[in-house]
């Protein structure tokens, strides 16, 4: 079974609109890590945001925030205000303590921003 | 510190050729992981390490991979007698160990094999 489900293969958002990226995952390690990362034309791999499994908070990082539902095993990312910039590959990752350590990641999501 | 740098960027071989690829991590990481992403997917884990032990191998990687990190600092990922099947970007990742940090990408090699 695939560890980490993205469902959206493109996504459109109009500029300065808010946009949310799916993620869910499939774990039964108590103890793991949900990592989101941006991945523009260009190839760079660049973190964005990180939300651990026993934070009770969801993660913020200025325009990116994470919608975490534990029980929905869901990650969801949420980008505020978007910009051109924003267009790009997105991909939600996971790291379990128990299961290897590895980071995990799933096929991706392509956001297009739109003037 | 300059981030994770990998050589070369791109290399383009003929099938049945051997490849070296280079990865040097940020200098106080001691995970060093290897990833190949192929166009529009994610990248697809193949092995990693702590410190110069390889902990753990995917079984993408085949007995026409191998990778080391001697002395626990840079690390190579050789693959033998290419294939056309083997063309892809291959990823370099370093990280601390705590469970809460990220990792940090390099630029990757893109490998062609005609």
């Amino acid at each position: 079974a695939q560890k980490i489900t993205q469902t959206q293969p493109g996504m459109f958002v109009q500029e300065k609109e808010a946009v949310t990226l799916d993620c869910t995952y499939d774990t039964s390690d108590p103890s793991y890590g949900l990592f989101w990362y941006k991945q523009p034309s260009s190839g760079e791999m660049i973190f964005l945001i990180y939300q651990g499994s026993y934070d009770q908070q969801n993660a913020t990082e200025g325009r990116y925030s994470l919608n975490f539902q534990k029980a929905r095993k869901s990650a969801n990312l949420v980008i505020s205000a978007s910009q051109l910039g924003d267009s790009a590959m997105y991909f939600c990752a996971m790291r379990e303590h128990n299961y290897g350590q590895n980071f995990v990641f799933g096929p991706g999501t392509r956001l297009s921003v739109l003037p | 510190d300059t981030g994770v740098s990998q050589d070369p960027r791109h290399k383009i071989t003929k099938r049945g050729q051997n490849v070296t690829f280079r990865c040097d991590p940020i200098s106080e990481h001691n995970r060093l992981y290897w990833y190949r992403q192929t166009l529009g997917q994610g990248p697809e884990f193949l092995t990693y390490f702590q410190n110069e032990a390889q902990l753990e191998k995917s079984r993408l990687l085949s007995d026409r991979f191998s990778a080391e990190r001697p002395k626990g600092s840079f690390s190579t990922l050789e693959i033998q007698r290419t294939e056309q099947g083997d063309s892809a970007m291959y990823l370099c990742a370093s990280s601390k160990g705590d469970m809460n940090t990220e990792a940090f990408f390099g630029q990757g090699t893109r490998l062609t094999v005609v």
